[in-house]
């Protein structure tokens, strides 16, 4: 039971490239996330889905965009990179059995745009 | 405008000892609250949660507290270990709306 991965660890982008992070959870969760983390910013949301096929946006969707084509994986894509989309992505699942859920989180991705 | 805050970047604390990590949140519709651990190049892990029907939750050396007037939670760790030493987060939640905000965490140090 691997929970909650993340594809890749680390990449370096030049600004203007584009890239696509993947995530995948063995764990059947209904529920997935994107966030960034900067410092001293804390998490912050950028899309996250309900469900296979639905996706919605969260506290900062610009300049990204994601796909849940199939119930385990969520795929978030940077178009045209930026440097100001240097940051560290988590992604992370919840189930859906209760009014509260608790997340589970990946590694973490460490993108760097120069 | 920050809906949920931390307001200590960093706390040392001696072994043995109590630690209180806080957390302070504006948005009164704000029913379930977590606290994750987050230890460096690892994705954070969940340590507790306090729903807002409570104003206590404990989990062996883990205690939360809940002050909804206030609109205030804590985190106690007792005693602290130096394994404890990491970044904690607090984040809140409104039920059915499946999102959670995260404050911007309190690196905790544990001296031995």
């Amino acid at each position: 039971n691997a929970g909650v991965t993340q594809t890749p660890k680390f990449r370096v982008l030049k600004t203007g490239q584009s890239m696509t992070l993947l995530c995948a959870q063995d764990m059947n969760h209904e529920y997935m996330y994107w966030y960034r983390q900067d410092p001293g910013m804390g998490l912050r949301l950028i899309h996250y889905s309900v469900g296979e096929g639905t996706t919605a946006k969260g506290e900062v969707p610009d300049g990204y965009n994601v796909s849940r084509l199939k119930k385990q994986n969520f795929l978030l894509g940077l178009e045209s990179a930026a440097p100001s989309q240097t940051s560290v992505y988590f992604c992370a699942s919840s189930p859906r059995d209760s009014r509260w859920n608790t997340q589970y989180f990946g590694p973490g991705t460490r993108l760097t745009v120069l | 405008d920050q809906q949920v805050k931390q307001n200590s970047p960093s706390l040392s604390v001696q072994e043995g000892r109590i630690s209180i990590l806080n957390c302070d949140y504006t948005n009164s519709m704000f029913d379930y609250f977590l606290w994750y651990k987050k230890y460096p190049a690892e994705g954070p892990t969940f340590l507790i949660s306090i729903s807002s029907i409570k104003d206590k939750n404990e989990d062996g050396r883990f205690t939360v507290f809940l002050n909804k007037s206030a609109k205030h939670l804590s985190l106690h760790i007792v005693p602290s270990q130096p394994g404890d030493s990491a970044v904690y987060f607090c984040a809140a939640s409104i039920a059915g709306t499946y999102k959670y905000i995260f404050g911007t965490g309190t690196r905790l140090k544990v001296l031995a």
